[in-house]
């Protein structure tokens, strides 16, 4: 049972331009959602959060929104750089229960 | 204050073998989450645990698998009698104590198993 989808297992985007990446849910009950980034060969990094009861939070590049009425959640990098070129995990949290649920990924390709 | 540490990075075994594979949390955390992930595929859930008790297992292989976080020492993720299909990246993530509001998980570099 897949909670966390992401529908786009890759996306190719020209330097300079923005990168769009999507994210739906199942389960309403999720109060907490995250991005990650990983790289070949490492652990998924940490990238940027938001709290259900905020619809966007920012912190340079990196802008993600939540739209809970329609379960989406996208990350936005703009501009978007070749060292940007990773795969992209979306997640969500049952804060009472503390369990992370992980999409299945969306490798972007920031072309030079 | 280190973070997650995995080891060993990389793990050859032959068929019929057991891989262990060892997971310890940041300091201060108390949850550990065991991932694999096959080759072209995203991040598979397979064992929730707190320090002596297995919260969630429903990721978990029925048969030849198995994981435990002891109140002293690091999380194991045991494979008994592996197979070719066990080949994957296996990542261990790690969070702070329930009760402990948006937090996020934070994520070991990985242990290869590749299995010959």
């Amino acid at each position: 049972d897949q909670q966390v989808k992401q529908n786009s297992p890759s996306l190719s985007v020209q330097e300079g331009r923005i990168s769009i990446l999507n994210c739906d849910y199942t389960n309403s009950m999720f109060d907490y959602f995250l991005w990650y980034k990983k790289y070949p060969a490492e652990g998924p990094t940490f990238l940027i959060s938001i709290s259900s009861i905020k619809d966007k939070n920012e912190d340079g590049r990196f802008t993600v929104f939540l739209n809970k009425s329609a379960k989406h959640l996208s990350l936005h990098i703009v501009p978007s750089q070749p060292g940007d070129s990773a795969v992209y995990f979306c997640a969500a949290r049952l804060n009472n229960f503390n369990k992370f649920y992980f999409g299945s990924g969306t490798k972007l390709n920031v072309k030079p | 204050n280190a973070g997650v540490m995995q080891n060993p990075r990389h793990l050859v075994r032959r068929r019929g073998q057991e891989a262990r594979l060892r997971c310890s949390p940041m300091k201060g955390h108390s949850h550990v989450y065991w991932y694999r992930q096959l080759p072209e595929e995203g991040l598979k859930f397979m064992v929730y645990l707190q320090k002596e008790n297995i919260i969630d297992e429903s990721g978990m292989p029925k048969e030849r698998f198995s994981a435990e976080f002891p109140k002293e020492g690091p999380s194991i993720l045991r494979i008994q009698q592996v197979v070719r299909g066990d080949s994957a990246a296996y990542f261990c993530a790690s969070s702070p104590p329930y009760g402990q509001l948006n937090t996020e998980a934070f994520f070991g570099q990985g242990t290869r198993l590749t299995v010959v």
